[in-house]
């Protein structure tokens, strides 16, 4: 079965300080996965995907993620965190089978970042 | 080009009314996804519409239902609304084409039902 592990549910750092969210996904074919964002009473926001090719992708607001196959994974990282990046991170996998799109989300991360 | 907007944005129902909410996708997008979120399951798929027919829907009741118009506008009914059907329902479009493909996702309407 498809699915998608978000195993720290809250994170707190330090502003400037680098920041790892971990991303673990189980999908049979060679997956998209995606990095959503969500500020408090906001939609989603697309940060960046991945579906081929380079394993290192680059997204906005100065996010990148690597593609790793062999661990099952697709971690989001920033180097030097900005207060204004506190929100909810969402990682998914997107399942394209029989004609049909649907996104499969983990539990989502949700970040703190002390002055 | 205009983002994906959703109204109401929000809305105050009792138990056993019936609910209809509505998302327009961004110009030229003909699927619009669906989706579910609670602090209890997190985001969760409803259904998908693409040009007008449900391609796909998750695991709810029956009491959930949509459907597309051939403006691509979606609307999703709610029936017969129990407590847990309080949440936030964010509605997605793409083109609807290919796998990859990055859904746009609107502002969403938050439910209460009291």
């Amino acid at each position: 079965a498809q699915s998608v592990t978000q195993p720290d549910i809250h994170i707190t750092v330090s502003e400037g300080a680098s920041l790892e969210l971990r991303c673990n996904y189980s999908y049979g074919a060679t997956p998209y996965l995606f990095w959503y964002v969500q500020s408090p009473g906001q939609g989603l926001q697309l940060l960046l995907k991945y579906f081929s090719g380079d394993t290192l992708v680059q997204g906005i607001k100065g996010f990148e993620a690597e593609f790793k196959r062999s661990q099952s994974s697709f971690n989001l990282r920033k180097p030097s965190v900005h207060w204004s990046d506190a929100a909810e991170y969402f990682c998914a996998v997107g399942a394209w089978s029989g004609g049909y799109n649907k996104l499969i989300f983990g539990a989502g991360t949700r970040l703190a970042v002390h002055p | 080009k205009a983002g994906v907007t959703q109204t109401p944005r929000y809305l105050i129902k009792t138990r056993g009314q019936q609910v209809t909410l509505s998302c327009s996708p961004i110009s030229g997008h003909r699927s619009v996804s669906w989706y579910q979120q609670t602090p209890g399951q997190g985001l969760q798929f409803l259904f998908e519409y693409f040009s007008e027919t449900q391609r796909n829907k998750g695991n709810f009741p029956g009491r959930f239902s949509g459907r597309q118009f051939s403006n691509s506008r979606s609307e999703m009914n709610v029936s017969t609304l129990e407590l847990g059907d309080s949440a936030l329902y964010l509605c997605a479009s793409s083109y609807g084409l290919a796998g990859g493909e990055t859904q746009y996702f609107g502002p969403g309407t938050r439910l209460l039902v009291l």
